[in-house]
């Protein structure tokens, strides 16, 4: 019973470069979720997944954040043009379906840190 | 709007002490809220959440948080604390519609010989 893995562990980038955070969801979890928790921070939402599609992304803080989840298992969080302030562990979710948090129990994943350099 | 407060961002206890961490709400609708625990590299953990079925809610490892309206608060105890209790405990809410936790800033246990 594997839970939800993110790949890398960790991330060492240049300003301005391009990169790609995985996470794989408990496998039948209809639902997916990211998180990104600075340093001394709660983990802050940035996009929510029901199946392929994304629910809300309300929370990705501008237009060089992505994410993806084309099949409705793995998803790709990805950054265009890092700036040193990305830097942060971007943290992963999976619930077994997409109703309200109360019932649908958030698995995370151990996360995956990024540093910008 | 939603958000948390956690007062304190470091808590030391002895061991066998009573553990107390703090967690204030803030919610235009009525909340539901959770504490997450997370150790060293690994996931957050679900210790409990109040549901509105009780105010007193128990949790994993002997941990338990009462919901108190009129305080906002959601406070989470532990009678006796032990050395593995140290971590990093984590407030969040969330209410209305939404799927997405708000979590507040979290609170780092120590626990001292």
């Amino acid at each position: 019973g594997a839970g939800v893995s993110q790949t890398p562990s960790n991330k060492v980038t240049e300003k301005g470069k391009y990169v790609e955070l995985r996470c794989d969801p408990i496998s039948g979890h209809t639902a997916l979720y990211w998180y990104r928790q600075s340093l001394g921070q709660g983990p802050e939402f940035l996009i929510y997944f029901q199946g392929t599609g994304a629910a809300d992304d309300s929370g990705l803080p501008n237009d060089r954040f992505f994410a993806v989840r084309p099949e409705g298992s793995v998803s790709t969080l990805k950054i265009q043009r890092t700036e040193r302030g990305d830097s942060a562990v971007y943290l992963c979710a999976s619930s077994l379906t997409g109703g309200l948090a109360i019932h649908n129990e958030q698995f995370f994943g151990p996360g995956t840190r990024l540093t910008v350099l | 709007a939603q958000s948390v407060t956690q007062l304190g961002s470091h808590v030391s206890v002895s061991e066998g002490a009573l553990v107390l961490l703090r967690c204030n709400y803030s919610s235009s609708v009525p909340p539901y809220l959770f504490w997450y625990v997370q150790y060293p590299n690994q996931g957050l953990q679900l210790l409990l959440k109040y549901t509105s079925a009780a105010t007193l809610v128990k949790g994993i490892n002997g941990f338990e948080a009462e919901f108190k309206k009129s305080e906002t608060s959601f406070h989470l105890t532990k009678p006796s604390a032990h050395m593995s209790d140290a971590a990093e405990y984590f407030c969040a809410v969330s209410s209305g519609s939404a799927r997405q936790l708000t979590f507040g800033s979290g609170t780092q246990l120590t626990v001292l010989p």
